[in-house]
């Protein structure tokens, strides 16, 4: 049974960057089928896609976050990361990684990160 | 970027109850459509894709339909563990996806 398990720190001071990282177990990050990708749910909001990357190293991002994401993958690790720079309070929310073949199939718990000073 | 419009925002009903929540997408986008569900604390459930299959494991009350612009999903029967948010997310640009903004189904 695939699994995903985000894991990184739950606090972040503004203008920091926000690092994760979602480790995959129960199957191969480098399967040709999928993308992986990130969502995020500000408290009390909807869903809101980050961006995906394919294990390649191919990454697509949502034009409203491009200019501050970064996803990468480690296949050697089977595990893939986001990178959010200049955080502010609106970027407080759960963030989920999840496999994605059109939709999303497989999601991790999901993690609450944060930013406060 | 394709929007997606759900409506109602929220909605009540009860034990039994059959219900239809509405998708509306910008531009066609065929039928590449999933609808999710999420109860609080957890992560999103995938329950349909090609805006009418059913996922593995999926009770077949729920049902989805519509191509182009406008989807329905609909839950004939409603079971107490029905009331959730449901949302539905396009990916005609896949991988660049986007979701609706929720309707939450309450108990009347």
């Amino acid at each position: 049974q695939l699994q995903l398990q985000e894991s990184g720190p739950g606090l972040v001071k503004p203008s920091e960057t926000l690092s994760l990282t979602c480790t995959v177990s129960g199957g191969s990050i480098s399967s040709s089928s999928y993308y992986w990708g990130w969502i995020r749910q500000p408290p009390g909001k909807g869903l809101e896609w980050i961006g995906s990357i394919y294990y390649s190293g191919s990454t697509y991002y949502n034009p409203s976050l491009k200019s501050r994401v970064t996803i990468s993958v480690d296949t050697s690790k089977n595990q893939f990361s986001l990178k959010l720079s200049s955080v502010t309070a609106a970027d407080t929310a759960v963030y989920y990684c999840a496999r994605q073949f059109r939709a999303f199939d497989y999601w991790g718990q999901g993690t609450l990160v944060t930013v406060s000073s | 970027a394709i929007r997606m419009t759900q409506s109602p925002s929220s909605l009540s009903a009860s034990t039994g109850d059959r219900v239809t929540i509405t998708c509306r997408a910008s531009q066609g986008i065929s039928s590449y459509l999933a609808w999710y569900q999420q109860k609080p604390g957890k992560a999103p459930k995938l329950l349909i894709y090609a805006a009418s299959t059913l996922q593995s494991g999926v009770p077949s009350r729920f049902s989805g339909s519509g191509s182009g612009t406008d989807f329905t999903l609909t839950i004939s029967c409603l079971q107490s563990e029905d009331f959730a948010t449901y949302y539905c997310q396009q990916y005609y640009s896949y991988p660049r996806i986007t979701f609706g903004q929720g309707t939450r189904l309450e108990i009347k």
